[in-house]
């Protein structure tokens, strides 16, 4: 298994443009995740699925989109990039859930992460 | 409001020695706690995790303790290595409808040979 992949790596990009964030994971998980985690900071959710077809918003969801068509792939969307959303992003899964109430054990699973410079 | 913090954000041991590295969480209804080590320019990679019915818990060579009364956690290194050097993450599952796991800022442990 690849486990979880992320494309680009790495992308710069000028204030106002759009790219969208690939994400890919083989182990059929249900819930998957974007996070970004800005220099010397934790990680923060930005959004969430449960499932395909199952969207829901993070802790700072402003400035992105998601969407989540089938169980393997949950690319993450920037319409109209700004400088605070340079940060390094990584997607996630897991098999149980993540969430506020949910599975004993959750091992979430990270993608190599998409270090993004907003200029 | 809910946060995890580390009590320091670096941490430098001789290879050998035993690390401890602390972490401090405010929300007392959080019910799971999970460690991660993230080397430079990769993603987090689980360690170990511990329910909040459970003061302890011990993995390879890694041991985490929970102290609820003051809501602490820690994570304890045994015969540190120098592949152990890498920033280590404590995030907490709050309570909070909507949240995945909430992550501390981190702590930068380097080891020396």
């Amino acid at each position: 298994n690849a486990g979880v992949t992320q494309t680009p790596k790495f992308r710069i990009l000028k204030i106002g443009q759009s790219m969208t964030l690939q994400c890919t994971q083989d182990m059929n998980h249900n819930y998957m995740y974007w996070y970004r985690q800005d220099p010397g900071m934790g990680l923060k959710l930005i959004y969430y699925s449960v499932g395909a077809g199952i969207t829901d918003k993070g802790e700072v969801p402003n400035g992105y989109n998601v969407s989540r068509s089938t169980t393997e792939d949950f690319p993450l969307r920037l319409e109209l990039a700004a400088p605070s959303q340079t940060s390094v992003y990584f997607c996630a899964s897991s098999s149980t859930s993540g969430l506020a109430g949910g599975s004993s054990y959750n091992e979430q699973f990270f993608g190599p992460g998409t270090r993004l410079t907003v200029l | 409001g809910e946060s995890v913090g580390l009590h320091l954000p670096t941490l430098s041991v001789q290879e050998g020695d035993n690390s401890i590295i602390n972490c401090a969480y405010s929300n007392s209804a959080s019910d799971y706690f999970i460690w991660y080590k993230q080397e430079s320019g990769k993603g987090p990679q689980f360690i170990i995790d511990i329910r909040s019915n459970m003061d302890k818990r011990q993995g390879q060579r890694v041991t985490v303790l929970l102290n609820k009364t003051v809501k602490h956690l820690s994570l304890q290194i045994a015969a540190t290595q120098p592949g152990d050097s890498a920033v280590y993450f404590c995030a907490e599952r709050s309570n909070q409808a909507g949240t995945a796991l909430i992550f501390g800022k981190g702590t930068t442990l380097s080891v020396s040979s």
